[in-house]
């Protein structure tokens, strides 16, 4: 099946700077979504992106699906940031497939 | 319009019991699907149902069953219950069309299993 790597697997950042978080995926994909999973689980719309940028305040997302590998940027990171970042990708059947997530601790 | 919401948000079970965990979608989502998510790990996909039929299964083992109801809510049965079994659930929902299959997930029933 579809395979998932996210990196880095650790950030820590201090308030203000800026990340990129990095998804690289093994097959052609119809799905790509990026999730901010909050500290009670709740996982958290970022973005619909199988495919090309997409901008949401200081968010923002790149797909290169040809080069199977997507980017997040963060920009101005705030506390509020923290948490863990996952990617998860959909190919031919009805599963999200997620990778192992990103945990970003922005510190004050 | 509400989103996606599940019940009870936690469980606690011993081992060899049963247990029911509730989903309803997004008005107007008629598909569902259940994710299982052990700590430090991203979530696994158990079972997706559209217009109440099983449209997709994941590497679970038949202890784990689900179904669709007219309503589109869903429930995921869990028999037998093993220390492993000891996660985060969580239900999504997507829209009716094609064109887009973005999915809206709930906030989980967190299920401990002593």
């Amino acid at each position: 099946g579809i395979q998932v790597e996210q990196s880095p697997p650790d950030l820590i950042l201090q308030e203000g700077a800026n990340s990129t978080l990095r998804c690289n995926f093994s097959d052609s994909v119809n799905n790509l979504q990026w999730f901010h999973q909050n500290p009670w689980g709740q996982l958290i719309n970022l973005f619909y992106i199988p495919s090309g940028t997409k901008q949401n305040g200081r968010l923002s997302a790149t797909t290169v699906a040809t080069e199977r590998y997507s980017l997040l940027y963060i920009s101005s990171s705030q506390t509020t940031d923290s948490g863990v970042y996952f990617c998860a990708v959909q190919g031919g059947s009805e599963k999200l497939v997620f990778g192992k997530g990103t945990k970003l601790t922005v510190n004050p | 319009d509400a989103g996606v919401t599940q019940s009870p948000t936690h469980l606690i079970k011993t081992r060899g019991q049963h247990v029911t965990l509730r989903c309803s979608p997004i008005s107007g989502h008629k598909s569902v699907s259940w994710y299982q998510q052990v700590l430090g790990q991203g979530p696994q996909f158990i079972f997706q149902y559209y217009e109440k039929e099983e449209r997709g299964r994941g590497n679970f083992p038949d202890r784990f069953s689900a179904r669709q109801f007219p309503n589109y809510s869903s429930e995921l049965n869990v028999n037998a219950l093993l220390l492993g079994d000891s996660a985060l659930y969580l239900c999504a929902s997507s829209p009716p069309y094609r064109a887009s299959n973005e999915q809206f997930f709930g906030p989980g029933t967190r299920l401990t299993v002593l």
